[in-house]
């Protein structure tokens, strides 16, 4: 079985420019979420999908950030105009759905190391 | 968990000696505990997890202990190896719209050093 894949792993973008991250999920996983870890902290939420709907989307920043999960399969996060604030590495994560009372451990992708410059 | 800042906290172990790295969640409704483990340049791997319902649970090497009276977790790693070097997270799940989904909130992490 495949695991999460994210694509690029690396981005060095100016102030000012725009990127798009990818997540794979694994297949046949309804939950996807999006996590960023800034230099030193710990792994922030920014929002949940389930399938292609916007479950919790608490932890985005601000409006420069955008997620979309058409289809329910692969995600990206755009954010335009990237801050200096904006750099850290990003981990997309994936799920099987809820079964009652039972919780399922979320598989990490490796994530991308964004550098705002 | 709160941010410690631009520092991770640090555990310094011997290789051989056991490790037990601690974390502390705040939600009391919590009902489902991760550790992780992450290594440069990946992301976080699953370790053990454990249910409200225990306080003890045991895996290869690897323990984990629930306090729910005091939210505490912590992870006990025996005969700790130079592999078992890495930034270790504590998370804590709370379930959601009748178990319709999880949201998971992550602790500030420990690194974990061994000494060979």
């Amino acid at each position: 079985e495949a695991g999460v894949t994210q694509f690029p792993s690396h981005s060095v973008i100016e102030k000012g420019q725009t990127v798009t991250l990818r997540c794979d999920p694994i297949s046949g996983h309804d939950n996807l979420y999006w996590y960023r870890r800034v230099m030193g902290k710990e792994i922030k939420f920014l929002l949940h999908f389930v399938k292609e709907s916007k479950q919790d989307e608490s932890g985005m920043p601000n409006n420069r950030f955008l997620a979309e999960r058409t289809g329910g399969t692969y995600s990206t996060l755009k954010v335009q105009p990237a801050e200096l604030e904006d750099s850290g590495v990003y981990f997309c994560a994936s799920s099987q759905s809820g079964q009652g009372r039972y919780n399922s451990p979320l598989h990490f992708g490796n994530g991308t190391r964004l550098t705002v410059t | 968990g709160e941010s410690v800042g631009l520092h991770l906290p640090t555990l310094s172990v011997q290789e051989g000696d056991n490790s037990i790295i601690n974390c502390a969640y705040s939600n009391s409704a919590s009902d489902y505990f991760i550790w992780y483990k992450q290594e440069s340049g990946k992301g976080p791997q699953f370790i053990i997890d454990i249910r409200s319902n225990m306080d003890k649970r045991q895996g290869q090497r690897v323990t984990v202990l629930l306090n729910k009276t005091v939210k505490h977790l912590s992870l006990q790693i025996a005969a700790t190896q130079p592999g078992d070097s890495a930034v270790y997270f504590c998370a804590d799940t709370l379930l959601m719209n009748s178990g319709g989904y999880q949201k998971v909130t992550f602790g500030t992490g420990t690194k974990l050093q061994v000494i060979p």
